[in-house]
């Protein structure tokens, strides 16, 4: 199984400041995707990412979120000023090209806004 | 709307018992349906996957099955384990690769 590393593992922030969030795939990749839970809710899809270029949105990645993938490994996730309500587990998952289309998601990186 | 529901929310089950988590789910076009084991503070990890075809798979003492007709789906763990103690997220696959995530059975295994 392709292994996912997240950093931080926890991050705390002011509302209004910026946070970006890093995925690591170890292994190589074409898709990425990042999704959240918020504390006792469902995990929801947030955006996917191929080509290095967002192939798919969901109504919650606004514009105070962006992607990118700058040096061609760590795939980022920015949110430009922080809500109270972006306190959430950021979970990154990953998926190899052809065949299967398994996600394998990461550890997490948990949000606390305050 | 696209959208997974499990049941029951939560449980308690004594070491080495039995138990069943259902799901129901609503996405089309559905592909496959998957369960998922998510341990405090971790991510999902994928237990089975079920294609439209296909009425049961097992994973160890993990079984599932899947009705396609009824869109519904059951997840039974057997012989307990403390290290069962989770939170199962049945997951639906539908259109391009998009995912559907039920709330999670949260289950608790107590010795």
């Amino acid at each position: 199984e392709p292994e996912v590393t997240q950093t931080p593992s926890h991050q705390v922030t002011q509302m209004g400041q910026e946070v970006i969030l890093r995925c690591v795939p170890i292994s190589n990749h074409l898709y990425f995707y990042w999704y959240r839970q918020i504390l006792g809710q469902k995990v929801e899809f947030l955006v996917s990412f191929y080509n290095n270029e967002i192939s798919e949105k969901s109504e919650i990645f606004d514009d105070q979120f962006s992607v990118e993938r700058p040096d061609g490994s760590n795939f980022t996730l920015k949110i430009r000023s922080t809500k109270l309500e972006d306190s959430a587990m950021y979970f990154c998952a990953v998926r190899m090209a052809g065949g299967t289309d398994t996600q394998y998601f990461g550890p997490g990186t948990r949000l606390t806004v305050l | 709307k696209n959208q997974v529901e499990q049941s029951p929310q939560s449980l308690i089950i004594l070491e080495g018992k039995n138990c069943t988590l259902q799901c129901n789910y609503t996405v089309s076009p559905f592909s496959n349906l998957r369960w998922y084991k998510q341990d405090t503070g971790r991510g999902p990890v994928s237990l089975t996957i079920m294609t439209f075809s296909e009425n049961t798979k097992s994973n160890g003492r993990y079984t599932a099955t899947l009705d396609a007709d009824t869109k519904q789906s059951s997840l039974h763990i057997t012989a307990s384990q403390l290290s069962d103690s989770a939170s199962y997220i049945c997951v639906a696959h539908y259109g391009n690769n998009r995912l559907a995530f039920g709330k999670g059975n949260q289950v608790v295994v107590i010795p």
